[in-house]
């Protein structure tokens, strides 16, 4: 089993509307987690942070929830600009051992 | 802002060559990350070094090696190269500091073709 899971994705939505993606981790001592997103050949950049308290930033909401060891992250009024791979990411390092471990994309295709 | 820098950009090799890719971190950080995205695939971690030395080793082969140097740039040497070798390399770089939660940051990679 994967360490990271994500929905397989595409997903294809018209402008505008709500998307939601959701991802499930292995490790219960997993301690931050975060959403990336990555253009096509392009580096992964940062999207958010997530946290128990859930965040949201603009258009963009994530929740975790450490009991179910689920991360979800929820699209607003999509755009055109927001087509792209969606990562779910896990760090459960301790000290300086920050490796991050990625689910494997959720590709989110937002048509005019 | 500053942000990761790594060279070359895009690299082709043959078969058996050795290659040697670079990564700046985002100044003031003292954290670097090596990943490696096939194609298709998710990035996969290969290893990292904070404040110059080695702190967590993930799937990277014995023909990989790298360091972080005294500035805190780092690099991989790549040796024996074979075409499962081909893939995007990205360097990540971050801050850690005790009781807080890093966040890092990602050059745009470099591209390494095996032929």
């Amino acid at each position: 089993r994967k360490e990271v899971e994500q929905d397989p994705g595409p997903f294809n939505v018209p402008e505008g509307a709500t998307v939601a993606f959701n991802c499930t981790y292995s490790n219960s001592a997993s301690q931050s987690f975060f959403w990336y997103r990555q253009d096509c050949r392009k580096e992964p950049k940062l999207l958010m942070s997530v946290y128990s308290s859930g965040n949201e930033d603009g258009r963009f909401t994530a929740q975790l929830n450490r009991a179910s060891q689920y991360i979800s992250l929820l699209i607003r009024d999509s755009k055109l600009s927001d087509s792209a791979t969606y990562l779910c990411v896990v760090n459960w390092g301790g000290g300086s051992n920050y490796k991050l471990t990625f689910g494997k994309g959720t590709l989110l295709t937002v048509n005019p | 802002a500053a942000g990761v820098i790594q060279s070359p950009r895009h690299l082709i090799k043959e078969k058996r060559e050795t290659a040697t890719l670079k990564c700046y971190p985002i100044p003031r950080h003292d954290t670097v990350y090596w990943y490696q995205q096939g194609p298709g695939q998710d990035p996969q971690f290969l290893i990292s070094f904070y404040e110059k030395m080695q702190s967590d080793k993930g799937s990277i082969p014995d023909r990989f090696s790298a360091q972080q140097f005294s500035d805190y740039h780092s690099e991989l040497n790549m040796s024996s190269l074979e075409l499962g070798d081909s893939a995007l390399y990205f360097c990540a770089s971050s801050l850690v500091r005790s009781g807080t939660t890093d966040t890092q940051y990602f050059g745009p990679g470099t591209r390494l073709t095996v032929l």
